[in-house]
């Protein structure tokens, strides 16, 4: 099946410091990727979505200019967490949209802590 | 507004009691509905999808089950290994995100031995 892969999977960094959290499809090319938070005993809840060469659409609440998302290519998309707090603690995840299945599959995950 | 909704929200089973997970949806349309296994700390696994109503799916002891208002996960004889939380998503017609998921929070499922 396609595989979904992300880095790091697991951050801890300081309040103030930005986080960059990268996503990649290994073996197809994904034209459109998705980023999702996911906090303890909750379900996962859609942040963006982001197509190659353009510019993410955010989901309603979601601060663009803290949640930078860049899909430079058909196979990567990074989602930069600036000036991160404590409450931006959470799992997040990506997946990423083959055209030839029309689903996505989703990577590991990511958990970020902020102290 | 498009709607997904999972009951129960725990589940604890001895290891061979069959049961079953439900996942009510409201939708404006209905593109496709997906079931997910999700292990703590890791990402969403991929199981089932299911496109229009009467459709089902098997894959050992789960058996996926759509109706025009909700799906079924059956889980015959489960082991303990079979623990997860089970998450369903729908994916709509005509979504404004481009083929995005929407999720029901899940169903933790704990299989005793």
């Amino acid at each position: 099946g396609a595989v979904v892969s992300q880095h790091p999977s697991r951050v801890i960094c300081k309040s103030g410091t930005s986080v960059k959290i990268e996503c990649r499809s290994l073996d197809f090319q994904a034209t459109t990727m998705f980023w999702y938070r996911q906090f303890p005993k909750q379900s996962l809840m859609l942040m963006a979505t982001s197509n190659e060469g353009s510019k993410a659409t955010y989901e309603q609440g979601v601060e663009k200019d803290k949640f930078l998302i860049n899909h430079a290519s058909l196979t990567l998309s990074t989602l930069t967490v600036t000036s991160a707090h404590p409450e931006d603690s959470s799992f997040y995840i990506c997946s990423a949209r083959d055209l030839g299945l029309g689903f996505p599959y989703f990577g590991p995950g990511t958990r970020l802590l902020v102290l | 507004e498009d709607q997904v909704t999972q009951s129960p929200e725990a589940l604890r089973l001895q290891e061979g009691e069959s049961s079953s997970l439900n996942c009510s949806y409201t939708v404006s349309g209905l593109r496709g509905l997906f079931w997910y296994r999700q292990d703590p700390g890791k990402g969403p696994e991929f199981l089932f999808t299911l496109y229009s109503a009467g459709e089902e799916k098997e894959k050992e002891r789960l058996k996926a089950t759509l109706t025009k208002k909700e799906s079924f996960l059956h889980i015959t004889a489960p082991k303990p290994e079979d623990s997860a939380t089970y998450l369903c998503a729908v994916q709509v017609l005509h979504g404004g995100s481009q083929g995005n998921l929407i999720f029901g929070k899940g169903t933790k499922l704990s299989v005793k031995p």
